[in-house]
């Protein structure tokens, strides 16, 4: 099957940790994004890779930090500088960043840290 | 960045046509109306996309006024598993980037 896959669904940690959320995608697709869901609120973009070895911070990158290495995976660290890392986050590829492309969703990572 | 504005809720009957509302009244003539959906606690669910003309596909229309200051997405005959959190999305930046807002909940009632 093709689609994009994130792992652990829960994941929890001790405050002061980095912790590394997983996204892998065998869709092929060059462009792949990171957001964070919180309660109650729509998606925030925390970075964007638009084709390997490349990334761009979005909205919210403080305390976040991300590497593009293989097409199909783009993992995203959590560091201790986050201040309120407690939240949903979610994965997301395109086939490029064209603007007329839809973004593909993964089934999230619910962190929380303790 | 062009914003979009949605009613907070709404409430439709089982088997009726859901209308759901979207503003975007500062879109620009390249950027595209997308619609997701997003069930408690997934990821969330593309529907739909369009830029001037009106949308169908499987699962739902896309209504955009002439003007593209606003559209409306229909579920024709609406299902309980059609309970969700909606978004309409217009605003897309230079990494394709969306920009969602806080979406309509939907509740489908029986």
């Amino acid at each position: 099957d093709g689609g994009i896959t994130q792992s652990p669904k829960y994941l929890f940690r001790k405050e002061g940790q980095n912790v590394t959320l997983s996204c892998e995608q065998n869709l092929n697709h060059d462009a792949m994004y990171w957001y964070r869901q919180d309660p109650g609120q729509g998606l925030r973009l925390i970075y964007y890779s638009q084709i390997v070895n490349d990334f761009q911070k979005g909205d919210i990158a403080e305390g976040y930090s991300v590497s593009r290495e293989k097409k199909e995976s783009f993992p995203l660290t959590v560091t201790s500088a986050q201040k309120n890392p407690t939240a949903f986050y979610l994965c997301a590829s395109s086939p490029d960043s064209s603007s007329y492309n839809e973004q593909f969703f993964g089934p999230g990572t619910r962190l929380t840290v303790l | 960045d062009a914003k979009t504005t949605q009613p907070p809720s709404m409430d439709c009957a089982e088997g009726r046509a859901a209308n759901l509302p979207c503003n975007h009244s500062t879109i620009s003539g390249n950027e595209y109306v997308y619609w997701y959906r997003q069930i408690h606690s997934q990821g969330p669910q593309y529907i739909i996309h369009g830029l001037k003309n009106n949308e169908t596909n499987e699962m739902a229309s896309l209504i955009i006024t002439e003007d593209r200051k606003s559209s409306t997405l229909i579920l024709p005959h609406a299902t309980l598993r059609d309970t969700a959190v909606y978004y309409c999305i217009v605003r897309v930046g230079a990494g394709n980037q969306f920009y969602f807002g806080t979406g309509t909940s939907l509740t489908v009632i029986p």
